[in-house]
């Protein structure tokens, strides 16, 4: 079992709509979890932490549910620059030392 | 205030020659980070290190792969006798304390073509 999984999509929304990713992870001894966005093989940029009690910013809303280890990202009003892949980013603990541990991507594709 | 800057951008090399790409971090930042991205696939950790030491090197391959952090100068990733499944995007990232306690930055690559 891979240690961070998303579903790859694509996505194909239109403008305006509300999109959710999902994603999973296998070490229930994560602490810390982000989403960044990548854009054509450009490199990851930071979107947002991830928290327990939720958190929001702007048109984006992450969540973390740690009973069932899943982490989830919903936009708001989908704009066309939110066109990107979104990559689920867990903490791996173990080893030497911590690392960020990145799914493979959920490319997201807003039509006009 | 310059990110972490990643040289060359794009680099071509043949079967069996030496691939060197370089990493300066962020001014302040005494943690790199290497990842690379293969066609299709998510990034993978390769190496972490802070000046003059390897900290985890546990996502690097057995052989041909090198890393080095000089007290002067930027990061060094070294892939010896390259092959063609060489070939992906290699990111560096920056960070002026370990992970988790503050966000990774990441330099704008190095795209390696193995002919």
């Amino acid at each position: 079992r891979k240690e961070v999984e998303q579903d790859p999509g694509p996505f194909n929304v239109p403008e305006g709509a509300t999109v959710a990713f999902n994603c999973t992870y296998s070490n229930s001894a994560s602490q810390s979890f982000f989403w960044y966005r990548q854009d054509c093989r450009k490199e990851p940029k930071l979107l947002m932490s991830v928290y327990s009690s939720g958190n929001e910013d702007g048109r984006f809303t992450a969540q973390l549910n740690r009973a069932s280890q899943y982490i989830s990202l919903l936009i708001r009003d989908s704009k066309l620059s939110d066109s990107a892949t979104y990559l689920c980013v867990v903490v791996g603990y173990g080893g030497a030392t911590n690392k960020l541990i990145f799914g493979t991507g959920t490319l997201l594709a807003v039509q006009p | 205030n310059a990110g972490v800057m990643q040289n060359p951008r794009h680099l071509v090399r043949r079967r069996g020659q030496e691939a060197r790409l370089r990493c300066s971090p962020m001014k302040g930042h005494s943690h790199v980070y290497w990842y690379r991205q293969l066609p299709e696939e998510g990034l993978k950790f390769m190496v972490y290190l802070q000046k003059e030491n390897i900290i985890d090197e546990s996502g690097m391959p057995k052989e041909r792969f090198s890393a080095e952090f000089p007290k002067e100068g930027p990061s060094i990733l070294r892939i010896q006798q390259v092959v063609r499944g060489d070939s992906a995007a290699y990111f560096c990232a920056s960070s002026p304390k370990t992970v988790p306690n503050e966000k990774l930055f990441f330099g704008s690559g190095t795209q390696l073509s193995v002919l």
